[in-house]
């Protein structure tokens, strides 16, 4: 089976502007997770989408913006870039995603985006 | 909210010897799971744990999961350069998984 992909790798943008990062997840995965890594943050949980629904959410401002598409695959979206938005933005997908007793968490390789 | 604290945030060995990394959690935890991120890479599903006082091995690592399910540790014999990396453990806040900030492993050879 393929490994979750996620394009594109690498980012530049200039603040102000806005970005749209994609991910595929592992075919029969139904949930798609957005984390950001930074290096002072750790992981933080961005959002979760199940089924092409938002099913839980983490503590971001509205610029953080996804969604998920009827063949699984999701995007994620950031308006108004911040410098503070340099990060590694990880997507993971499960079969059945988060929940009581929590599935396995497959990563992506990241997209490395870097705002100047 | 629940959070999911980790120790040491880092830690730097000579290759041979043991290395642990330890989670507390501030609420009692269903499971935990335990990741892997090598330098420039990604997170890597290592195990789960679900059980009060649950101990499981993986060659040379060793998982443990406290008896009333608020810590947990994962302890590596006889470290190797391959070992080097981000260690993480994660555990469920509601429906969301809640990831520790890491301990981060480097090993002298």
């Amino acid at each position: 089976k393929a490994g979750v992909t996620q394009t594109p790798r690498y980012l530049i943008k200039t603040r102000g502007q806005q970005v749209t990062l994609s991910c595929s997840p592992i075919s029969g995965h139904r949930s798609v997770s957005w984390y950001q890594q930074t290096p002072g943050q750790g992981l933080q949980f961005l959002f979760e989408y199940f089924s092409e629904t938002q099913r839980n959410k983490g503590n971001f401002p509205g610029r953080f913006s996804g969604r998920q598409f009827s063949n699984s695959r999701s995007e994620m979206n950031v308006s108004t870039l911040e410098l503070g938005d340099s990060a590694l933005y990880l997507c993971a997908s499960s079969f059945l995603g988060t929940g009581t007793l929590q599935e396995t968490q497959y990563f992506g390789p990241g997209t490395r985006l870097l705002v100047l | 909210g629940q959070q999911v604290m980790q120790i040491p945030q880092y830690q730097h060995v000579q290759e041979g010897e043991d290395f642990t990394t330890y989670c507390n959690s501030s609420t009692t935890l269903s499971n935990i799971q335990w990741y892997k991120q090598r330098p420039g890479g990604h997170p890597v599903f290592l195990i789960q744990l679900v059980k009060s006082g649950e101990v499981k091995k993986q060659k040379r690592l060793t998982f443990q999961f406290g008896e009333a399910k608020k810590n947990s540790s994962l302890h590596i014999t006889a470290t190797q350069t391959t070992d080097v990396g981000t260690y993480f453990c994660a555990g469920p806040q509601g429906n969301k998984l809640v990831f520790g900030a890491g301990t981060i492993l480097r090993v002298k050879s």
